[in-house]
């Protein structure tokens, strides 16, 4: 079983402050890191596709960082708005063209 | 608007029913991914397809089976189903199959609802 997990499960962000969170996968096990952003009542939307260590990506607000050595990706929201408030998903590919296996999510709350 | 579409929205049927579930993909898209979203749990990979073929299986229940046709667009067959398999299932679609895929973004649609009483 590939155990991908995400922490903490759930968030609660005062509106304005800067969040982090954490995807870890086994680093024996890696082929790319897909993080993608669900809010509630919508389906998942595709944030990042991540496939080298030490990448690095942005959009926007919202950044993500892949440490494939030790097993882990964060994603950063800097400067929270309620807008942000969401399920953050990763999901890892072990190897090329295979499925993705999706952690349980970080759901993060923003409040005004 | 993701650009993928599903089909019904909702559905309520009783166990030992089958249903069909159906997905467009995006336009230009040639992968469609099946995910099985179930109370308490985290999105399940069922199966994928592309260009018409099966390319990937996940943990998929005999009781369910899949294809792709020639326009491109899939169904997810149910059968047999029991109270377990309410659940939320997305389609999703990508560019490309393969080692390619590994690196494309899965573009998901809005899922159907699917209660079995």
């Amino acid at each position: 079983i590939l155990n991908v997990e995400q922490s903490p499960q759930s968030l609660h962000v005062q509106e304005g402050d800067s969040t982090n969170f954490t995807c870890s996968f086994p680093s024996s096990n890696f082929y790319a890191l897909h993080w993608y952003r669900w809010e509630t009542a919508k389906s998942p939307e595709a944030l990042f596709v991540m496939t080298l260590n030490g990448d690095e990506k942005k959009k926007g607000r919202i950044s993500a960082t892949l440490n494939t050595k030790e097993g882990y990706s964060y994603l950063y929201i800097k400067g929270s708005q309620p807008e942000d408030s969401a399920t953050y998903l990763c999901a890892l590919i072990k190897a090329a063209g295979n499925k993705l296996t999706f952690g349980g999510g970080t759901r993060v709350l923003v409040k005004p | 608007d993701s650009g993928v579409t599903q089909t019904p929205k909702h559905l309520i049927t009783a166990t030992g029913q089958r249903v069909t579930l159906r997905c467009s993909p995006r336009s230009g898209d040639l992968s469609v991914y099946w995910y099985q979203q179930s109370l308490d749990q985290g999105l399940q990979f069922l199966i994928q397809y592309y260009n018409g073929e099966e390319r990937a299986k996940g943990n998929i229940l005999e009781r369910f089976s899949a294809q792709q046709f020639p326009d491109l667009h899939s169904e997810l067959n149910l059968s047999s189903l029991e109270l377990g398999d309410s659940a939320l299932y997305f389609c999703a679609s990508s560019v490309t199959s393969g080692g390619g895929s590994s690196y494309n973004e899965q573009f998901f649609g809005p899922g159907t609802r699917l209660t079995v009483l």
